[in-house]
């Protein structure tokens, strides 16, 4: 079964910190791999995407590396601000003829003054 | 302006009623989707379009039922609600290729009472 599990659950950092959050999946065959940020009561807006052949992948503070040998991403935030505060949500992509998602269920993130 | 508009954004219906979601798009794109979000569960699928002449169920469609009016507009409709559809509601549209970020609506929250 392709499911796709994201650690941590929750996390609280100071602003202006680094962190990471972390993705792991057992979907096949696999397609592309994506982060999501979802703030609260809004739809999820795309962060990254990355296909098999891309190891690292940036969009401003933001920093997602995968490694398909692994079955791992992770998404790396800088200088942390408020308004990072959010979920963040990893998507992997299988492809049989038609693309199949599989959502995680999210790491919710909360940025503290 | 939003690109993905869906209405209404906030509903609470009784048990047994009838209610249609709405979801219009201004992406210009073919593929549009239908998933709910439930705490503590990552979003599935609900029904798939990948033109108007193409509807397809996803993971979880029993009790619901889709119209694809036109390009630019997808409706998700609950027949008879029952309180375990009470959920977070999300339509988004894509390109028609592999590898391209969807795009998501604001949300629907549906309260099934």
């Amino acid at each position: 079964k392709n499911q796709v599990e994201q650690s941590p659950q929750s996390l609280i950092i100071l602003e202006g910190k680094n962190c990471t959050l972390q993705c792991n999946y057992t979907v096949s065959p696999f397609s592309n791999l994506r982060w999501y940020k979802q703030d609260t009561g809004r739809g999820p807006v795309s962060l990254t995407i990355m296909t098999f052949s891309e190891n690292t992948k940036s969009n401003g503070r933001y920093t997602a590396t995968l490694d398909a040998d692994t079955k791992q991403s992770s998404l790396h935030i800088t200088a942390s601000q408020l308004s990072d505060s959010a979920s963040y949500i990893c998507v992997v992509s299988a492809y049989f003829g038609n693309e199949k998602l599989t959502f995680g269920t999210g790491t919710r993130l909360t940025i503290i003054p | 302006d939003a690109d993905v508009t869906q209405t209404p954004r906030n509903r609470i219906t009784k048990t047994g009623k009838r209610i249609m979601l709405e979801c219009s798009q201004t992406k210009g794109h073919d593929r549009m989707y239908w998933y709910r979000q439930d705490p503590g569960l990552g979003l599935r699928l609900i029904y798939y379009s990948f033109d108007v002449k193409d509807i397809n169920k996803g993971e979880i469609s029993d009790g619901y039922s889709v119209s694809r009016q036109a390009q630019a507009k997808f409706s998700l409709s609950l027949e008879s609600a029952i309180p375990n559809q009470t959920a977070l509601y999300f339509c988004a549209t894509s390109q028609d290729s592999v590898n391209t970020e969807a795009f998501f609506g604001q949300g629907t929250r549906l309260t099934v009472v």
